[in-house]
């Protein structure tokens, strides 16, 4: 089936340092990934929809000077947050789906990546 | 605006038990609609996908319903399991390649 990947799943990094989240699909093509954001105990909230060769959309009150999406290869989507503060501490996880002819299966999602900002 | 709602928001039960979890959304017109699986800290599994001309989908214990006229979905568990234990979430499309919405979520834990 198909595979995401997310790197890394951990990181802690200083206030004002930017962090830099991969998101591979590794035996597919993805013209659109989607990155969300997932608060302890909470549901995942889109943050935006990444789009290969071309600008993110971005959801209402999310600020894309903030978190930087590109989105260069069919395989490879980046998010970038820049001036990290404490509140952007949370759970980011990506999404793709294999568009690939004939199949169905949904969206498949990377693995999350943990962010701490001190 | 769609709107997913998921109940119970928490669950627990013996193991043995059949247990029905449940997701509405307001806006009918969707594409598929698909259940997860979170384990804590971790990316999401996905469980079923059932297409909008769909009744329902079955894999292993797991067995998923859409009644897309009435906009409910159910996820029904067989004979659980203490590693049945995790959040389950509930996700509608409303059309190819386009965004999620999800779920508030179902926390389950299954004792022993």
């Amino acid at each position: 089936g198909a595979v995401v990947s997310q790197h890394p799943s951990r990181v802690i990094c200083k206030s004002g340092t930017s962090v830099k989240i991969e998101c591979r699909s590794l035996d597919f093509q993805a013209t659109t990934m989607f990155w969300y954001r997932q608060f302890p105990k909470q549901s995942l909230m889109l943050m935006a929809t990444s789009n290969e060769g071309s600008k993110a959309t971005y959801e209402q009150g999310v600020e894309k000077d903030k978190f930087l999406i590109n989105h260069a290869s069919l395989t490879l989507s980046t998010l970038t947050v820049t001036s990290a503060h404490p509140e952007d501490s949370s759970f980011y996880i990506c999404s793709a789906r294999d568009q690939g002819a004939g199949r169905i299966d949904g969206y498949t999602f990377g693995s999350g990546t943990r962010l701490t900002v001190v | 605006k769609q709107e997913v709602t998921q109940i119970p928001a928490a669950l627990s039960v013996p193991e043995g038990e059949n247990l029905v979890l449940n997701c509405s959304f307001t806006d009918s017109a969707i594409y598929n609609l698909q259940w997860f699986r979170q384990d804590p800290g971790k990316g999401l599994t996905s469980l079923l996908l059932i297409q909008s001309s769909q009744r329902e989908q079955t894999s292993g214990r797991l067995n998923a319903s859409l009644d897309k006229s009435s906009g409910r979905s159910t996820l029904y568990i067989a004979a659980s399991q203490p590693g049945d234990s995790a959040t389950y979430l509930c996700a509608v499309s409303p059309g190819t390649a386009s965004k999620l919405t999800f779920g508030t979520g179902t926390r389950l834990q299954v004792t022993l």
